[in-house]
This record gives C-alpha cells, sequence and structure tokens, in this order.
C-alpha cells in the first residue's frame, strides 16, 4: 500500500498568489482530513469529509481556504489569495472508519508564503 | 469542546530508561485515545491507542494506560533507544467527533 500521497511536498510563493495542495487517500478508505501544523499553534484540523461529503470545516481559519473532494480517492486544498501567515506544514490523513479511529498520516506539504 | 493538555513538552532520558508522557483530557464523553509519532520531516505515525473500556495496553516496549475517573492517559517507553528521539502527540476523540491533538513532546534519547 502507498499510503496516503501529498503534493507538492514542498511549495514557495509569493503573497497574493493562489495554492492548491492535492491529497489521494488509502483506497478504501472512507474519511478523509486536512490539518495545518505550526510550531505556535501545533497540529489544527482544519476541515474533514466523509464519503466525500465536508463534514466539519469549523477549523478553516478564513474564506480564502476552501476545500474540495470530487471523488473518493482526491481532495484539494486551496488557498486563494495567500498570506505570510498561511505559511506551515499542511497534512492530509485518512481513515477506514471516520474520524475518532485511527487515522493514516501522509508525509505533508511544507508551504512557504513570501 | 474537547480539551487536551500534554506534559511535559520536552523530555530528555539516557538511552536505555524509560520516558513517560502525561496527558489529560476535559470531555468526559471521550473514548479513543491514540499517541502518535513523528519524525523529523515526516508526517505524524500512529503508535498504539486505546479505548475506554481499558485500562492499559502494551506492544512491547511501549505502554498506555489510560484513568477515566481522573481523565487523563499516560505513555510509557522502556528501554528508551536513539530511534525512538521523536515528537509524539497525544489525542482525544467521542464517537463521530474529530480527534483533538496534544501540543506534543519532543523526546531526546541521548546515547
Amino acid at each position: 500500500d502507498a499510503g496516503v500521497i501529498q503534493s507538492p511536498r514542498h511549495e514557495v510563493t509569493e503573497m497574493g498568489q493562489e495554492v492548491t495542495l492535492r491529497c489521494k487517500p488509502i483506497s478504501g478508505h472512507n474519511s478523509l482530513f486536512w490539518y495545518r501544523q505550526t510550531m505556535m499553534r501545533g497540529l489544527e484540523l482544519l476541515i474533514y469529509f466523509n464519503n466525500n461529503v465536508p463534514i466539519d470545516d469549523s477549523g478553516m481559519p478564513e474564506d480564502r481556504f476552501s476545500a474540495k473532494m470530487p471523488n473518493a480517492s482526491f481532495s484539494t486544498l486551496k488557498i486563494q489569495p495567500s498570506e505570510p501567515r498561511d505559511s506551515a506544514v499542511y497534512f492530509c490523513a485518512s481513515s477506514m472508519t471516520g474520524p475518532s479511529y485511527e487515522q493514516y498520516f501522509g508525509p505533508g506539504t511544507r508551504l512557504t508564503v513570501t | 469542546g474537547e480539551n487536551v493538555e500534554q506534559h511535559p513538552s520536552t523530555l530528555s532520558v539516557q538511552e536505555g530508561d524509560s520516558a513517560v508522557i502525561k496527558c489529560t483530557y476535559s470531555d468526559s464523553a471521550s473514548n479513543y485515545f491514540p499517541w502518535y509519532k513523528q519524525e523529523l520531516g515526516k508526517g505524524p505515525q500512529l503508535i498504539i491507542d486505546i479505548r475506554s473500556n481499558v485500562g492499559e495496553k502494551k506492544d512491547q516496549r511501549i505502554a498506555v494506560t489510560l484513568n477515566k475517573t481522573a481523565k487523563h492517559f499516560s505513555l510509557h517507553i522502556t528501554e528508551t533507544q536513539p530511534e525512538d528521539s521523536a515528537v509524539y502527540f497525544c489525542a482525544a476523540s467521542s464517537g463521530n467527533t474529530p480527534l483533538v491533538f496534544g501540543k506534543g513532546t519532543r523526546l531526546s534519547v541521548i546515547a
């Protein structure tokens, strides 16, 4: 099994640009989660999907952030326009049985906004 | 909502000694408590978890204990090795609510 796949692994962009992060969950998993990790705030849940449907997006910081899951094998997290304070590591995770069960994390995307 | 506190934030031990990391949670309805290990440049990896119907679970050198009355749970690593050096996160959730993570403990095992 390839595990959760994220791309790109690193992204450097200028303030105001659009950023799109991509995630492929583990095949057969029906829940997908987007997290943001910073030194100051730790691991924060941004949004999670169950069977491709967004269930809880209360962690999405602003309207500049949006996430989609068009099918069971692909999800995107978009930031438009990006700001320097969005610099962080963004993780995608998937779970077979729901949010309170074993979650498997991808390697993360390190985003730097200058 | 749930709040998870984790202590200590950093921990240094000599190789071969034991390491203990403690977490407290606020929601008495929480019933799932996983522990994750994050190595530099990688995503968190689940190493052990426990559910509220048991008080202790062990997997080789790693054990987790749960005290539901006091609402705290702990990770115990025995015979520590340099490869145990990493950041460890505890988390808690109940039913269909998402995991809430502690702030993490940076463990350094000194050879």
